[in-house]
């Protein structure tokens, strides 16, 4: 089973903080993600990764930044927490081309920023 | 932009009763597409998928889909739910011009009273 990991389940953090978000898989997919979900709104994308190093923006990337730097790894950053980044945070990671880009998601991380 | 429409936010049924929710997504040429489902406390996991071929596909615990190209619709279907089917229930469309990354509906709740 694929098997995706994200470093904390809850997390709280004040206003301003710099946040670091964690996210490993296990089965050499080459793409993660970064959403968030909040209520009413169902997923959106902040960043995904296509490759190491590589990155592209998604729905929502301000106030975030991601890093790539081993193919099993896909961070989250906030550089400087606000109230407006409290919210559950999923990773994702799926297969690449031609075999659908089905998504296996993690547990999420529950961050209140106060 | 390539949009995912989920008819309804929040339905409620009683055990037995018969299950349809409705996903439309917007034009977008070659499509594979997902139904994805939330357990309370749980996380994300797929439900059923589309890629080719019987536009009726069949997912996990008796639930069942149908692509239907001409009306961009893909219906999430289930002829008796029971209580432990509760959760919150997103469709996803893959489009083949998004390099990797899915579109995905705001989410509908199902709460099944026993």
């Amino acid at each position: 089973d694929v098997k995706v990991t994200q470093s904390s389940r809850y997390l709280v953090k004040r206003t301003g903080e710099k946040v670091f978000l964690e996210c490993v898989q296990d089965m050499d997919h080459e793409n993660m993600f970064w959403y968030r979900q909040d209520p009413g709104l169902g997923l959106r994308l902040i960043y995904f990764s296509y490759d190491v190093k590589m990155k592209e923006k998604g729905d929502i990337p301000e106030g975030y930044s991601v890093s790539r730097e081993k193919k099993e790894r896909f961070s989250l950053i906030l550089e400087s927490a606000s109230t407006n980044q409290t919210s559950m945070y999923l990773c994702a990671s799926s297969l690449g081309a031609g075999q659908g880009y089905e998504q296996y998601f993690g547990p999420g991380t529950r961050l209140t920023v106060t | 932009a390539q949009s995912v429409s989920q008819h309804n936010h929040h339905v409620i049924l009683s055990e037995a009763a018969s299950l349809e929710l409705g996903c439309n997504y917007s034009y977008g040429g070659t499509v594979n597409l997902f139904w994805y489902v939330q357990y309370p406390g749980q996380h994300l996991q797929l439900l059923l998928k589309y890629f080719s071929g019987d536009p009726l596909v069949k997912g996990i615990k008796g639930f069942e889909a149908e692509f239907i190209k001409s009306k961009f619709s893909f219906n999430l279907r289930k002829p008796s739910v029971q209580w432990s089917d509760t959760a919150e229930y997103f469709c996803a469309v893959f489009y083949n011009t998004n390099a990797g990354k899915s579109t995905f509906g705001d989410g509908t709740t199902l709460t099944v009273k026993p």
